[in-house]
């Protein structure tokens, strides 16, 4: 069984600060991580995944999630928001080698960036 | 031209009505999904189809019917619905279902039940 939890429904910083969205995940075996982002009227857009290479994972857009087993997280970050990164994000897991149907998805988080 | 096309983009249907959503992909991916995405929870996978054969049914009520008659369509046919369906439908293709690779999604249809 796997499930992931995302701790804040929603977050707001300000442009030019840095984004942290947390996750928090549940998984009997080795997990594959992924977190998605959703822009307004839009549909879902892989960022970035962890599939047991290297623990730091870089992604589009200045995005990176940094896998930690010790804590079971892997939180997003980026160094220094834009206004185009207002958006929801969800943190996703699956079993290593598990189909692409069987992804967990997270509540989502929404951030707001503040001009 | 975008990889997952979905249509229509919004839907107003009565109850008693019949209506569907249709989804294209011109990625040349052999596995489709339907998801619905309701305000507070996770996304609830519906429906995957690999090379036009259904390979997973999450227990969705018999009121969404899905049809896809070739690799690149999929179809939800909607019919006697409750006003608890109403939601974002997105659809999602990926190279294969059994792999765990990247989702390409639509940009959903938003379907409002009176």
């Amino acid at each position: 069984a796997q499930s992931v939890t995302q701790l804040d429904s929603h977050v707001s910083v300000s442009e030019g600060t840095p984004v942290l969205l947390r996750c928090n995940y549940s998984s009997s075996y080795s997990p594959s991580l992924f977190w998605y982002v959703q822009h307004p009227n839009k549909g879902l857009q892989l960022l970035l995944k962890y599939t047991s290479a290297a623990t730091l994972v870089k992604g589009i857009n200045g995005f990176e999630a940094e896998f930690k087993k010790s804590e079971t997280s892997f939180h997003l970050t980026k160094p220094s928001a834009h206004m185009s990164d207002a958006a929801e994000y969800f943190c996703v897991v699956t079993l290593s080698g598990a189909g692409s149907y069987q992804l967990t998805f997270g509540k989502g988080t929404k951030l707001s960036v503040i001009p | 031209e975008t990889g997952v096309t979905q249509t229509p983009r919004h839907l107003v249907m009565g109850m008693t009505n019949k209506k569907s959503l249709k989804c294209e992909q011109h990625l040349g991916h052999n596995a489709m999904y339907w998801y619905k995405q309701s305000a507070k929870k996770p996304l609830e996978l519906m429906f995957v189809y690999s090379l036009e054969e259904r390979v997973e049914n999450n227990s969705v009520p018999s009121r969404f019917s899905p049809e896809c008659p070739n690799s690149s369509h999929l179809f939800l046919h909607l019919h006697t619905l409750q006003p608890e369906d109403s939601a974002l439908y997105l659809c999602a293709s990926s190279r294969r279902w059994s792999d765990t690779g990247e989702l390409f999604f639509g940009e959903g249809s938003r379907l409002t039940v009176l």
